[in-house]
């Protein structure tokens, strides 16, 4: 069984501050990994997708990648209480589909 | 939003009865995908298309059928709808252009099984 694991939360961090969303995941053979944010009772929309060791930027997020520990996370700097929502992360199954985590809710407070 | 549209967005049925979701893009993408999403365990597969008339069963399939006769829909069939299946349902396609893969989802649609 091909796991991608996230804490469920709930996150919750001061407006402004920086959100650490992390995500494990068990098959060595994935190569793509993508964030996903999902606000109640909406799809989801993607964030970014991340496939290279190391850092990813775009604008306040970024995505960072760690083959070695099997280990995916997201950064959101200056967070904002828009960004409130779960993000779910996908890991490619090498059939041009994705395995999900349950998702990480994340609560910024103003 | 990709260009899809799924419909119903809401549906109530009764135990046992036939349900068939439809979604339906508009901009030829050749794979497109069936999940479910319910509170504790994030999106699963259930059935994925790779073109007319091709399809394949994610982690979930069991009790559902799909089809795909035409490009730009495609269907998912619960033939005897039970109570388990209630759930949010989403259609979601691959933007194989851009050669990474990414999906992009449709609204849903939440179907309650009575």
């Amino acid at each position: 069984q091909k796991e991608v694991e996230q804490n469920s939360g709930p996150l919750s961090v001061p407006e402004g501050a920086i959100a650490s969303l992390n995500c494990t995941y068990s098959d060595r053979g994935s190569q793509s990994f993508f964030w996903y944010r999902q606000y109640s009772g909406k799809s989801p929309e993607l964030i970014m997708f991340i496939y290279s060791n190391g850092d990813k930027e775009d604008g306040r997020f970024t995505a960072q990648l760690n083959k070695a520990s099997q280990y995916v996370s997201l950064l959101i700097r200056d967070s904002q209480p828009s960004d409130s929502a779960t993000y779910l992360c996908a890991a490619d199954t090498g059939r041009r589909a994705l395995t999900f985590g349950s998702g990480t809710r994340l609560q910024v407070q103003p | 939003d990709a260009g899809i549209t799924q419909s119903p967005r809401h549906k109530v049925t009764e135990t046992g009865t036939p349900v068939t979701l439809r979604c339906h893009q508009t901009e030829n993408h050749r794979y497109m995908y069936w999940y479910r999403q319910d509170p504790g365990h994030g999106l699963r597969l259930i059935h994925y298309s790779y073109g007319v008339k091709d399809t394949d069963k994610g982690e979930v399939s069991d009790g559902y059928s799909v089809s795909r006769s035409k490009t730009e829909d495609f269907l998912l069939t619960l033939e005897s709808a039970t109570s388990s299946q209630t759930s949010v349902y989403f259609c979601a396609i691959t933007d194989e252009d851009r050669g990474i893969y990414e999906q992009y989802f449709g609204p849903g649609t939440r179907l309650t099984v009575t």
